[in-house]
């Protein structure tokens, strides 16, 4: 399962409130993902990473902001939650197996923002 | 920007048959990796298969194999003498080979749906 753990696995919150998802992993992997799971979308690329400070936005990045200050954990925040985040949530890292890179998800983090 | 399409949101197939699922791409790059992904009620994701574009052989794992159609821009994956615990969301997947970041787009999912 590439050692990848997400926590809350399940939060309901009220709009105009913080949340923060995190993500561990323990294989010293350098690239990690967050991805949103929306039906009809399939999984969006919100934020992504290289190893600790160094971060872009993907597609969805709007509300989101992001944090790695150990290469372990990949912090996703929603500063004020809207009705709209409501979603799954996968972390996801790359790891070369027989040199080809292939991603590999964490269970899921389901948020409702009520 | 790639984009990909899955235009089956759901397919049923009796145990013991064959059904296929259909995907198509939008790129204008001639090396990248497609992918098709399980996700079981369990939520977890789980890689199937994976196919590079330069390769003109079809991957197979067991059960699970491609139709890629590199010309036609088509991904499909069949699979064969289906089973109860194949019932899942099937995503499609695109990963651009110049892409160092390693990317995924996805499709928007197909749910297969297996009968006794």
């Amino acid at each position: 399962d590439a050692g990848i753990t997400q926590s809350p696995r399940h939060k309901v919150t009220e709009t105009g409130t913080p949340v923060t998802l995190r993500c561990h992993q323990t294989e010293n992997h350098r690239y990690m993902y967050w991805y949103r799971q929306d039906p009809g979308h399939g999984l969006r690329l919100i934020h992504y990473s290289y190893g600790v400070k160094d971060t872009d936005k993907g597609e969805v990045s709007d509300g989101y902001s992001v944090s790695r200050s150990k290469t372990e954990d990949f912090l996703l925040t929603l500063e004020s939650a809207t009705s709209s985040q409501t979603s799954v949530y996968f972390c996801a890292i790359s790891e070369s197996i027989a040199g080809r890179n292939e991603q590999f998800f964490g269970p899921g983090t389901r948020l409702t923002v009520l | 920007a790639q984009t990909v399409t899955q235009s089956q949101p759901e397919m049923s197939v009796q145990e013991a048959e064959t059904v296929t699922l259909s995907c198509t791409y939008d790129t204008s790059e001639s090396d990248y990796y497609l992918f098709w992904y399980k996700q079981p009620p369990s939520r977890q994701m789980i890689l199937v298969i994976r196919q590079e574009a330069y390769k003109q052989q079809n991957a197979t794992e067991n059960r699970f194999s491609v139709n890629f159609q590199k010309a036609a821009k088509s991904f499909s994956l069949k699979i064969s003498d289906s089973q109860l615990g194949d019932a899942a969301m099937y995503f499609c997947a695109y990963r651009s080979a110049t892409d160092s970041w390693g990317k995924l787009q996805f499709g928007a999912g197909t749910q297969v749906v297996v009968t006794p």
